[in-house]
């Protein structure tokens, strides 16, 4: 197996642009996981799927950001419009069940300039 | 809701020596806690696991334990070497299946 696939692995944009990063969970995983890194919160939790649901959201920063996930092998997490402060690491993770191991992606690495 | 505390410092070990770092969380209903293990530039990696209905586990050179009546979890790395410098985060879960990373502890191991 690939394992959990992001892409882009890097992305830099302006402020005010829209960005959307992508996710491929492993064949498999019912859980979908989208999370961000940064020094300062340290990995923090966006929001996960369950069999492609939106289950906990409460981790989303505000209404510039949105997820979905239209189907059991791809994710989608969007910004807009970007702001320099949303400059970090996103992972996303999948898991087969919500409480098994989560498994990270490479991760993409956004700056908004 | 879950509060994992993991106080971010740097931990420096001379090789061949273990390195120990804890945890506690806040959340008596937890019942899984994961460690990942994250290199320089790299995706967390999960590198062993423990359920609360056990309370210790070991996968060669490394060891968790879980002290539940103290809420607290540890990792232990022994006969460090060079390859286990990397930021390791612990983690629990709590009632809507979300899972709480700790802030991370840096392992420095001098050769």
């Amino acid at each position: 197996d690939a394992g959990v696939i992001q892409s882009p692995r890097h992305e830099v944009t302006e402020m005010g642009q829209e960005v959307t990063l992508r996710c491929k969970p492993i064949s498999g995983h019912n859980s979908l996981f989208w999370y961000r890194q940064t020094m300062m919160r340290g990995l923090e939790l966006l929001i996960y799927f369950n069999n492609n649901v939106p289950i906990d959201d409460s981790g989303m920063p505000e209404d510039r950001f949105s997820a979905k996930m239209p189907n059991a092998s791809f994710s989608t997490l969007k910004i807009q419009p970007s702001e320099p402060r949303d400059s970090a690491v996103y992972f996303c993770a999948s898991s087969h069940g919500a409480t098994d191991t989560q498994y990270f992606g490479p991760g993409t690495r956004l700056t908004v300039l | 809701g879950e509060n994992v505390e993991q106080h971010p410092s740097t931990l420096s070990v001379q090789e061949g020596d273990s390195a120990v770092i804890k945890c506690t969380y806040s959340d008596s209903a937890s019942n899984y806690f994961p460690w990942y293990k994250q290199e320089l530039g790299k995706r967390p990696q999960l590198i062993i696991d423990i359920r609360s209905n056990v309370g210790e586990k070991k996968d060669q050179r490394i060891a968790v334990t879980l002290n539940k009546t103290a809420k607290h979890f540890s990792l232990h790395i022994t006969e460090t070497q060079p390859e286990d410098s990397a930021v390791y985060f612990c983690a629990g879960y709590y009632g809507n299946n979300r899972l709480a990373f700790g802030k991370g502890n840096q392992v420095v191991v001098i050769p």
